[in-house]
C-alpha cells in the first residue's frame, strides 16, 4: 500500500459545511493525486501535485482545493459541499525514477454530503 | 468518445472459465496499468506494461502499441476473482481511466 492512509474513512456532512480529506504518506514520493469514483464514471482526476506547494488542477477540479505543505501530507478542500459532491475519494501516490512509475491507492474516504 | 473505453462492462462467468477483458485507448502513452477493485475495497495495481505481456500466477496481460490495445485475460477463474477490472493509461505524469469492468465468477 506503500503507506498511504487517508481520513477520515467515512464522512456525512451538511450542504454548504466545509470538508477537508487528508491523504498521508510514508515514503517520500513526489506525486500525490486526489481522485473522485462515481459509478458510470469510473475514476476522474481532481487535482495532483509535483511536490510541496505545485499543485495543478485535474478534469474535475471546480469546487475542489487543495493543498501541500508538507511532502508527506496532501489535503483536499471542499470549501462550500454540495450533494454532487457525495462520492469516494481515493488519494494516490506515485512512484517515479527508472522505468517503472507505478500508483499506489488509499483505502479512500466515503462522503456523503445531505 | 472517451479515451480508455473498456469491454465488456459486465461479465458473468463460471468457475474455471478462461475470461478476457480488452481495453482500447486513443492517446499516447508510456505505459498502460491494470487495476483491481474488490467490492467496498481498495484499488490495487495487478501490471504495468509498455510492450508485450506479463504473467502473475493465473493473470496475463498483453499490449499491443500500434493498434492502441490491451487484454487482461484470467485463466481458471474463482469466485475470489469476482472484482471491478480498470484499465488506466499513463498520460504525462497522469492516469487515464476506462470505466471498469465488473466480474462476476459464480461456483
Amino acid at each position: 500500500d506503500a503507506g498511504i492512509t487517508q481520513s477520515p474513512r467515512h464522512k456525512v456532512t451538511e450542504t454548504g459545511t466545509p470538508v477537508t480529506l487528508r491523504c498521508h504518506q510514508t515514503e517520500n514520493h513526489r506525486y500525490m493525486y486526489w481522485y473522485r469514483q462515481d459509478p458510470g464514471h469510473g475514476l476522474r482526476l481532481i487535482h495532483y501535485s509535483y511536490g510541496v506547494k505545485d499543485t495543478d488542477k485535474g478534469e474535475v477540479s471546480d469546487g475542489y482545493s487543495v493543498s501541500r505543505s508538507k511532502t508527506e501530507d496532501f489535503l483536499l478542500t471542499l470549501e462550500s459541499a454540495t450533494s454532487s459532491q457525495t462520492s469516494v475519494y481515493f488519494c494516490a501516490i506515485r512512484t517515479s525514477g527508472g522505468a517503472y512509475n507505478e500508483q499506489f491507492f488509499g483505502p479512500g474516504t466515503r462522503l456523503t454530503v445531505l | 468518445k472517451n479515451e480508455v473505453e473498456q469491454s465488456p462492462q459486465n461479465l458473468t462467468a463460471q468457475e474455471g472459465e478462461f475470461i478476457t477483458i480488452n481495453c482500447s485507448y486513443s492517446v499516447g502513452i508510456s505505459a498502460l496499468h491494470w487495476l483491481q477493485q474488490h467490492p467496498g475495497g481498495g484499488i490495487v495495481s495487478l501490471f504495468m506494461l509498455s510492450s508485450g505481456k506479463k504473467k502473475h500466477g493465473r493473470l496475463i496481460a498483453t499490449i499491443n502499441i500500434q493498434e492502441k490495445h490491451s487484454s487482461l485475460h484470467i485463466t481458471a477463474s474463482h469466485p475470489r476473482d469476482s472484482a471491478v477490472y480498470i484499465c488506466a493509461v499513463d498520460n504525462t505524469d497522469k492516469l487515464i481511466f476506462g470505466t471498469g469492468t465488473r466480474l462476476q465468477v459464480f461456483p
